[in-house]
């Protein structure tokens, strides 16, 4: 069965400092890999996604992710964090049945 | 597009009581999907469609609950003999498949079970 793991339930950063989130995911085949983001009172929105092809992909909000399948992970990071990025972060797991991780509740400190 | 509407917002029931929500997707978007999220959870597959057919419904779900999506356009979920533990919101998505694997999110259904 597939399933996603998220070993950090809440990590707080610096304004301007580096961040890295972890996931690592199971699954039985080649997976396809997402991350969203979960602001409060807003919907999910996507930050990037990986298929196939080059394991570091570039997402939105100047957010990339590295999977590497030796370690079954897909962490995303940001080199500088902004205020705004606070949220909850959610990676996730295949295609027809995508499924989430517990997610990571990021707090930006001024 | 105009996104994925949710109706309604909020929804306060007593328990024991029926209650059903409706998902309006994307126009185009022929996979719909619907997920219950508790606080400081990830959303929890439940149910999806590939136009009006349901191909996947969880284990975890109880027989109380039941999706439709009779025309492969709009779905609704139902609930009967709703319980205290029911209690979440409920999203809705959908994308377009084949296509890019984004999934578009309704701003969900928020259950109470008083």
């Amino acid at each position: 069965a597939q399933s996603v793991t998220q070993p950090d339930i809440h990590i707080t950063v610096s304004e301007g400092a580096s961040l890295e989130l972890r996931c690592n995911y199971s699954y039985g085949a080649t997976p396809y890999l997402f991350w969203y983001v979960q602001s409060p009172g807003q919907g999910l929105q996507l930050l990037l996604k990986y298929f196939s092809g080059d394991t570091l992909v570039q997402g939105i909000k100047g957010f990339e992710a590295e999977f590497k399948r030796s370690q079954s992970s897909f962490n995303l990071r940001k080199p500088s964090v902004h205020w705004s990025d606070a949220a909850e972060y959610f990676c996730a797991v295949t295609y027809q049945k995508v499924t989430f991780g517990t997610g990571t509740k990021l707090q930006v400190i001024p | 597009d105009t996104g994925v509407s949710q109706d309604p917002r909020h929804k306060i029931t007593k328990r024991g009581q029926n209650v059903t929500f409706r998902c309006d997707p994307i126009s185009e978007h022929n996979r719909l999907y619907w997920y219950r999220q508790t606080l400081g959870q990830g959303p929890e597959f439940l149910t999806y469609f590939q136009n009006e057919a349901q191909l996947e419904k969880s284990r975890l779900l109880s027989d109380r609950f039941s999706a439709e999506r009779p025309k492969g356009s709009f779905s609704t979920l139902e609930i009967q003999r709703t319980e205290q533990g029911d209690s979440a919101m409920y999203l809705c998505a959908s994308r377009k498949e084949p296509g890019s694997g984004k999934l578009f999110f309704g701003s969900g259904t928020q259950l109470s079970v008083l």
